[in-house]
């Protein structure tokens, strides 16, 4: 069975410093991995998604992941954090297939303190 | 691109009536739509995923009877909470995913159910 752990429930950081959210995944083959962004009350948004090729992923805002198969982890990064970065951030991991399923971290909240 | 809207956004109804959801996708057309639960400050719960034209395939634990889905074209999907009650009140969110095959889920919005 395939899951997600976000061992950081809340973290907080200063605007302008650089941030790393972890996420760890069991997944029983190459797996297709995500992170999500939702502000309250909202829907969720895709920051970035790694597939296959270079592990390093860019993504929306700023944010880039790195996939590492070894430790089984797919860090989300960003250099320099701005106040409206502050949100509900999920890593999913899924498999193939536009049927796949998605299983979802439990999510870490991320305040940005000015 | 990859825009999903939902409908209503927000919805407020009395214990033993039916709610129904619609979830769009506006720019793509979507082989695939899934159905989630999120409870306050937790992560989201899959409840069903849905093929256009198909049944739904329903998760454990999930009344198919209660929350019945339905995906009659390639850009809609609606969930209907029938007989809701307090304990149904939550926030619901859709997703899609794209008839080309990326396996990328692009969510709605979210719909936010009030049981009184």
């Amino acid at each position: 069975a395939q899951s997600v752990t976000q061992p950081d429930i809340h973290i907080t950081v200063s605007e302008g410093a650089s941030l790393e959210l972890r996420c760890n995944y069991s997944y029983g083959a190459t797996p297709y991995l995500f992170w999500y962004v939702q502000s309250p009350g909202q829907g969720l948004q895709l920051l970035l998604k790694y597939f296959s090729g270079d592990t390093l992923v860019q993504g929306i805002k700023g944010f880039e992941a790195e996939f590492k198969r070894s430790q089984s982890s797919f860090n989300l990064r960003k250099p320099s954090v701005h106040w409206s970065d502050a949100a509900e951030y999920f890593c999913a991991v899924g498999g193939t297939g536009t049927a796949s399923k998605l299983t979802f971290g439990t999510g870490t909240r991320l305040q940005v303190t000015l | 691109g990859a825009v999903v809207s939902q409908h209503p956004s927000r919805v407020i109804c009395k214990s033993g009536t039916s709610v129904k959801i619609e979830c769009r996708s506006l720019d793509f057309q979507a082989t695939t739509m899934f159905w989630y639960r999120q409870f306050p400050k937790q992560s989201l719960m899959l409840m069903a995923t849905s093929n256009e034209g198909s049944k739904a395939t329903y998760e454990q634990g999930v009344e198919k009877d209660k929350f019945l889905i339905n995906h009659a074209s390639l850009t809609l999907s609606t969930l209907t909470v029938t007989s809701a009650h307090p304990e149904d009140s939550s926030f619901y969110i859709c997703s899609a995913s794209a008839r080309s095959g990326t396996d990328t889920q692009y969510f709605g919005p979210g719909t936010r159910l009030t049981v009184l």
